[in-house]
């Protein structure tokens, strides 16, 4: 079985520069999460989706992230203004049907912002 | 409100010896529990977890868990370590909050194992 797909595996751009993470998760997997990683911390959740439709984004900075899922598929993750504090390792999770699952990680897009 | 607490941020052992990282968890309900490893450069891997039943369980790695409701805890274990296993630990509580399911994570445990 083919796990959680992240592109790129890392980036470097300058801050007040744009950027998108990819996330291609299990196939069949309902739902969706995007974790922001700061380096010495726990992953933080930034936003989690149901199928297509967004079920919690209470901790996304909406002024400057995005992210969408297309057809519950795919999905992409957008910083647009980046600033210097946005470094950090940006995990994509998937997670079939029922309450007594556990989470799939993908290996990560590590963003370093100069 | 739901948390996590991971005491002990980097731990030290040396090759063959016995390992307990440490995990308390802030949780109303009954909880889903989870330790996860992450290797440099890597995501997070599944070592166990816990739904209910057997308070002890078994992971992958040669890892195993305890759930004690009592203390609120959920502490990691092995009995005799191998250079493979450094790496940093995380503990993870699967909560449910107006319908939703999420996982908070600790802050993680960096394990360093001596030759």
């Amino acid at each position: 079985e083919a796990g959680v797909a992240q592109s790129p595996r890392y980036k470097i751009i300058e801050k007040r520069q744009s950027v998108a993470f990819w996330c291609n998760p299990i196939s069949g997997h309902a739902t969706l999460y995007w974790y922001q990683q700061i380096l010495g911390q726990g992953p933080k959740l930034l936003i989690q989706f149901q199928n297509n439709g967004v079920v919690d984004d209470s901790q996304l900075p909406k002024d400057r992230f995005s992210a969408e899922r297309l057809k519950g598929v795919d999905s992409t993750l957008k910083i647009q203004p980046a600033k210097l504090e946005d470094s950090a390792v940006y995990l994509c999770a998937s997670r079939p049907q029922g309450i007594r699952t556990e989470a799939f990680f993908g290996q990560g897009t590590r963003l370093t912002v100069v | 409100a739901q948390s996590v607490t991971q005491p002990d941020i980097h731990i030290t052992v040396s090759e063959g010896a016995s390992l307990e990282l440490r995990c308390n968890y802030s949780y109303g309900a009954t909880p889903y529990l989870f330790w996860y490893v992450q290797s440099p450069g890597q995501g997070l891997q599944l070592l166990l977890k816990y739904f209910s039943g057997d308070t002890l369980v078994q992971g992958i790695k040669g890892f195993e868990a305890e759930f004690k409701r009592s203390q609120s805890s959920f502490n990691l274990r092995k009995p005799s370590v191998h250079w493979s296993d450094a790496a940093e630990y995380f503990c993870a509580v699967g909560t449910t909050t107006s319908g939703t399911y999420k996982y908070i994570f600790g802050t993680g445990t960096r394990l360093k194992v001596l030759a």
